[in-house]
């Protein structure tokens, strides 16, 4: 079974600080994609990143950066400089490759609400 | 513009009271996947379909039905909502062999 962990219930950063939610994901399969979602106050899910196990390269995105070890079966979320836009919960989900069945669904973690003040 | 649109996107009803929320895609996916979300909780798969007339259960089905008459539409039918079915709902929906889920933007639900 696949489960993904965020133990980083809620982070409170002053803006400009760097901020980096933790994600650590089991699963049995050796190919999978790895996700981070952000959702605003206003509720809808924007999705950010999906990785493929196969591409441990980090990505960076502007000011978000994201650190995939298979090693260490984590897929750390960085924002450099936060901004008070930036607050919101953010999901890390894990989906097996395999696209049949129960093997299709998106498993998350419990999500890290993060407050940027000023 | 390719969507998932749910409606509504807010309802309060009462317990034992029917209702169904509506699902619908433009993107002619195959797969579409229904999901709660409740605090502490994540977001937990309640139903799935594979395609057209094929339904199956997730990780939380108990209360909930779904049918999936045309590839488009994949409606969640609570039959008689109970207050702890009161959570904020996502529909997703995948085509075959992809790997990026299109989510709705969420239905919240509350029954007193």
């Amino acid at each position: 079974a696949q489960k993904v962990t965020q133990a980083q219930t809620e982070i409170s950063v002053v803006e400009k600080e760097d901020v980096t939610l933790d994600c650590v994901y089991e699963t049995r399969d050796t190919t999978y994609y790895l996700f981070w979602y952000k959702q605003p106050p206003s509720g809808e899910l924007v999705f950010l990143i999906r990785r493929n196990s196969f591409d441990e390269q980090n990505e960076i995105s502007g000011r978000y950066s994201w650190n995939f070890q298979k090693s260490t079966s984590s897929f750390n979320f960085t924002i450099t400089a936060s901004q008070v836009v930036d607050s919101a919960v953010y999901f890390c989900a894990l989906s097996e490759a395999r696209n049949t069945g129960t093997a299709s669904k998106l498993t998350f973690g419990t999500g890290t609400r993060l407050q940027v003040t000023l | 513009e390719a969507q998932v649109t749910q409606n509504p996107r807010y309802l309060i009803t009462v317990t034992g009271k029917k209702l169904t929320v509506t699902c619908s895609q433009n993107m002619n996916h195959e797969y579409m996947s229904w999901y709660r979300q409740d605090p502490g909780l994540g977001l937990r798969q309640i139903y799935y379909s594979m395609n057209v007339e094929v339904t199956d259960k997730g990780d939380v089905p108990e209360g909930y039905k779904v049918s999936r008459k045309e590839k488009r539409n994949f409606p969640l039918i609570l039959e008689s909502p109970s207050p702890n079915q009161t959570s904020l709902y996502f529909c997703a929906s995948r085509r075959a062999g992809g790997h990026g889920y299109t989510f709705g933007s969420g239905t919240r639900l509350t029954v007193v």
